[in-house]
């Protein structure tokens, strides 16, 4: 995990409601990734930024939002259009942009509704 | 469509056993190939990373294998110990993203 934090590691949401999920990463690395995970599926990609103040959508990018103002920060939104967020989200880094690099992951968090 | 395939049943083996894990995949084209480790409830960490060129690559008990022909890669952990249970992803390179498989889980028993 090192390098990485996600907050907070369980998040409760109640119908209607926008949530946020915090990552933030001192690794100095340019790329950061997010990812769903459900049971016995692979992770599926939600956003991924690459560079400062530009970001794009990944496989499954309806029902969320990003914004990555700070090389540290990639604060990922759960709003409330997405309507099956119980998942475990994962935020992961890499140093450059290509494909062939190695991803650092954090600890994830799990988004349960209530 | 794209399609990453992992042991779709769980591993489990005794202790000093190889474990092989399988994992085959259609309609890509990688020029890469990545094994992550996951502990339940945590995030992946990075294992190998093997290159289309690199037909074998060792890791002191893990070997990995890339066969482009096959379109597979074998994931073998050797003198398998209770510490190595956990769940084994592979990761495939795609056109603008690294592509997950569902995972292997293992269970070694002592």
């Amino acid at each position: 995990d090192g390098g990485i934090t996600q907050s907070p590691k369980y998040l409760f949401r109640k119908e209607g409601q926008n949530v946020t999920l915090s990552c933030e990463q001192n690794l100095n690395h340019d790329a950061m990734y997010w990812y769903r995970q459900d049971p016995g599926q692979g992770l599926r990609l939600i956003y991924y930024s690459q560079i400062v103040n530009d970001f794009q959508k990944g496989d499954i990018a309806e029902g969320y939002s990003v914004s990555r103002e700070k090389k540290e920060s990639f604060p990922l939104t759960v709003t409330s259009a997405q309507k099956n967020p119980t998942a475990f989200y994962l935020c992961a880094t890499s140093k450059g942009q290509g494909t062939q690099e190695t991803q650092y992951f954090g600890p994830g968090t799990r988004l349960l509704v209530l | 469509s794209q399609k990453i395939e992992q042991n779709s049943e769980a591993l489990n083996i005794q202790e000093g056993k190889t474990a092989t894990l399988t994992c085959n995949y259609t309609n890509y084209s990688p020029a890469y190939l990545q094994w992550y480790r996951q502990d339940p409830g945590r995030g992946p960490v990075f294992l190998l990373l093997i290159r289309e060129n690199e037909k074998e690559k060792r890791k002191e008990r893990l070997k990995v294998t890339f066969d482009t022909t096959l379109k597979q890669s074998l994931f073998h952990i050797t003198a398998s110990q209770p510490a190595d249970s956990a769940t084994y992803l592979c990761a495939l390179e795609g056109d603008y993203k690294l592509s997950f498989g569902a995972g292997t889980t293992v269970t070694v028993r002592a």
